[in-house]
């Protein structure tokens, strides 16, 4: 099982800044098979990324992934009000469920 | 438009069994592996079981269950089943469907539906 670590739990930011969340892992990431969700309270997750760095569609690009290996990031270079929510990855194909515990982005 | 509805959540006492729905529409069910996962109330994103495409001949669980929930599909009515049995207080959750994009990357998600299990 590959254990992912992501950091920091919180991260309090103004609008417009820019937001840089981490995720480890244990074990290596082999082809880059790391996804990006995000979740609003009282909503469903929603995929963001996935292959490290490919944009699901529709999402804008203010948002960019990066890494390899054990050491994954999620940029948000710009935040906008509705980009404040909980930022989960994942490394997929791997061993089926495979979740970090999430990064919460909330407004300073 | 990708749509899916999950139903079937309630209260139940330990001990208890629920079936959970997950109405789709909006693309070729049939063809997609699908997949439960829950969220225990202020936690993170729990992967529940996975199905396979077409008949669905092939099913995972995680370890935690211990045998307890069947996931199936129904093709012909576009649904996706999880039957819970001996349910437990730490089976609280609100439970989502969610369709693999591929391997197990799921691009789309139901609104989710709420199971409290207490006595």
């Amino acid at each position: 099982e590959n254990v992912l670590t992501q950091s920091p739990g919180t991260l309090s930011l103004f609008p417009g800044e820019r937001a840089t969340l981490s995720c480890r892992a244990s074990r290596t990431v082999y082809n880059n098979y790391l996804a990006w969700y995000q979740q609003k309270p009282g909503q469903a997750p929603r995929f963001l990324m996935y292959a490290a760095s490919s944009r699901a569609t529709g999402i804008p690009d203010r948002f960019s992934g990066s890494g390899s290996g054990t050491d994954f990031t999620l940029t948000i270079s710009r935040l906008e009000p509705e980009d404040f929510a909980v930022y989960y990855c994942q490394h997929y194909g791997h061993s089926l469920g495979t979740f970090g515990q999430g990064t919460k982005v909330e407004i300073k | 438009e990708v749509q899916m509805l999950e139903s079937g959540g309630d209260f139940v006492q330990p001990g208890g069994s629920l079936r959970l729905s997950c109405a789709a529409s909006g693309f070729t069910f049939s063809v997609y592996p699908m997949s439960w996962v829950r969220q225990a109330p202020g936690k993170g994103l729990e992967w529940v079981s996975a199905i396979s495409s077409g008949s669905g001949e092939s099913t995972y669980y995680a370890d935690s269950l211990e045998g307890r929930f069947t996931i199936s599909r129904d093709n012909s009515k576009n649904t996706l089943y999880l039957q819970m049995n001996s349910l437990r207080a730490e089976d609280t959750a609100v439970y989502y469907c969610a369709r693999h994009r591929d391997h197990d990357l799921y691009d789309y998600w139901g609104q989710g539906t709420l199971v409290s299990v207490s006595s």
